[in-house]
């Protein structure tokens, strides 16, 4: 059973607003990955990191920000919500050459 | 660049009738990764079978199977006696440069397989 975690699973904030999305696991894998998926669509990649204090943009640009301070802890943060963020952002952890283990998903919605 | 495609958007299957999702790829890269992941309405993403660029022999996993032609650049997912259960959204996953930390995974496009009773 894979154990990596994400809060709020969902999420109704108004536009401006800052918010974090919060992705942990506890396997000790080196790799983690945000991807952003509309409902019915394909995973865009948008952030990933190879180990603490690693971290690359992904495939699609956006204009979220992620950290990589421990291991275990892989966090997103909007600093100014817009309606056009509205989406299901899912958190990975991979360790070797094998599957990513994803989080339930935080399904976000900007109003 | 990588490169992950699903030509098949939708597909319906009678109950207990074998299907086969398509995945194509393209990488440079000798050393990859393939994988597949089934994606209920519920949201969550589960891992259904893993297929390495090396591995000699076609992936399988109970019901599933990988049939990999790496001439072809294809990893086609095989479910055998489909199930009402298996209805889902599936995709088609690539990870280039094995363990490398430069190594990430990107994803196709998704089929959506609808089992009829």
């Amino acid at each position: 059973e894979a154990d990596i975690y994400q809060t709020p699973r969902y999420l109704v904030i108004g536009t401006g607003k800052k918010i974090t999305l919060e992705c942990s696991q506890t396997m000790g894998h080196d790799k983690m990955y945000w991807y952003q998926q509309d409902p019915g669509m394909e995973l865009h990649l948008i952030h990933y990191s190879y180990g603490v204090n690693s971290t690359e943009k992904g495939d699609l640009s956006s204009e979220s920000t992620v950290s990589r301070i421990r291991t275990e802890h892989f966090p997103l943060t909007l600093e100014s919500a817009r309606p056009s963020h509205t989406s299901q952002y899912l958190c990975a952890s991979s360790g070797g050459t094998r599957e990513a283990f994803f989080g339930q998903g935080t399904r976000l919605t900007v109003v | 660049a990588q490169k992950i495609t699903q030509t098949q958007p939708g597909m319906f299957v009678q109950e207990k009738e074998a299907v086969t999702l398509d995945c194509t790829y393209d990488t440079s890269d000798p050393s990859y990764g393939l994988f597949w992941y089934k994606q209920p309405s519920s949201g969550e993403m589960i891992f259904l079978i893993y297929q390495g660029s090396y591995d000699q022999q076609n992936a399988t996993e109970g019901r599933y199977s990988l049939n990999f032609q790496k001439a072809r650049k294809s990893a086609n997912l095989v479910i055998s006696a489909s199930q009402l259960g298996d209805s889902a959204m599936y995709f088609c996953a690539m990870r280039e440069g094995g363990d490398s930390s430069a190594s990430k995974i990107i994803f196709g496009s998704g089929t959506r397989l609808s089992i009829r009773p």
